[in-house]
């Protein structure tokens, strides 16, 4: 079965690198991780992915992530973070299969971003 | 780029009553996905459709039917709405594989 671990809620101040830790645990050699970030209105806004056979961190704009997969471990940094990147941040697991990403959820964490 | 748009944003039914939701890409993805939201926790994945006409259960099926007519839409039902299932409902839709999984912006239902 498949599991994703996030800390419940953090804080940061404007301008200030932010890290968001996700644990998981998975038996498939061949997997996908998925960040999101939820707005107030429940929107869920796609932020960057990390595949299990890239060694390389990903990057896409002010979000990068350290995936560190010998500890099934990944975190999500947000740099020179900003009051407007105060939201939910979902960390999710994908299994692949053919055609199909069925996505396991963490339970979020709340980052709130102080002027 | 393309959106996927859900509709009714939201719902209200009353108990026992059968309520559809429904959900509409333009990314032209193969496979789309219905997930339910509870107050402050994860998704738990109800439906997806990998094609046209496919439907594949997911953790959270029971109670719910869902329909893919066409590759572009994919709806739900609620089959007789609970007062404990008021959530949010979230499609999304992606090629499969190592590709990013985009979402709607998600129905509220609410159960009178």
């Amino acid at each position: 079965a498949q599991r994703v671990t996030q800390v419940q809620s953090t804080g940061s101040s404007q301008w200030g690198e932010v890290t968001l830790d996700c644990s998981y645990e998975t038996s498939e050699y061949s997997y996908l991780i998925l960040w999101y970030r939820q707005l107030f209105s429940g929107e869920m806004v796609f932020l960057i992915y990390q595949p299990s056979f890239d060694t390389q961190n990903q990057r896409s704009g002010h979000y990068s992530v350290v995936f560190q997969k010998s500890f099934k471990s990944i975190s999500l940094v947000i740099s020179a973070s900003q009051p407007e990147d105060s939201g939910t941040y979902f960390c999710a697991l994908s299994e692949l299969g053919s055609g199909y990403n069925k996505l396991t959820f963490g339970k979020g964490t709340v980052l709130l971003v102080s002027p | 780029g393309g959106i996927i748009t859900q509709t009714p944003k939201f719902l209200i039914g009353q108990e026992g009553q059968k309520l559809t939701l429904k959900c509409q890409q333009n990314f032209n993805h193969d496979t789309m996905y219905w997930y339910r939201q509870d107050s402050g926790k994860g998704l738990r994945l109800i439906y997806y459709s990998i094609t046209e006409n496919d439907l594949q259960k997911g953790d959270l099926s029971e109670g719910y039917d869902a329909s893919r007519e066409k590759k572009s839409s994919f709806s739900l039902t609620v089959t007789s709405a609970q007062k404990n299932e008021m959530a949010v409902f979230l499609c999304a839709s992606s090629m499969g594989g190592y590709t990013e999984v985009f979402f709607g912006k998600g129905t509220r239902l609410t159960v009178v």
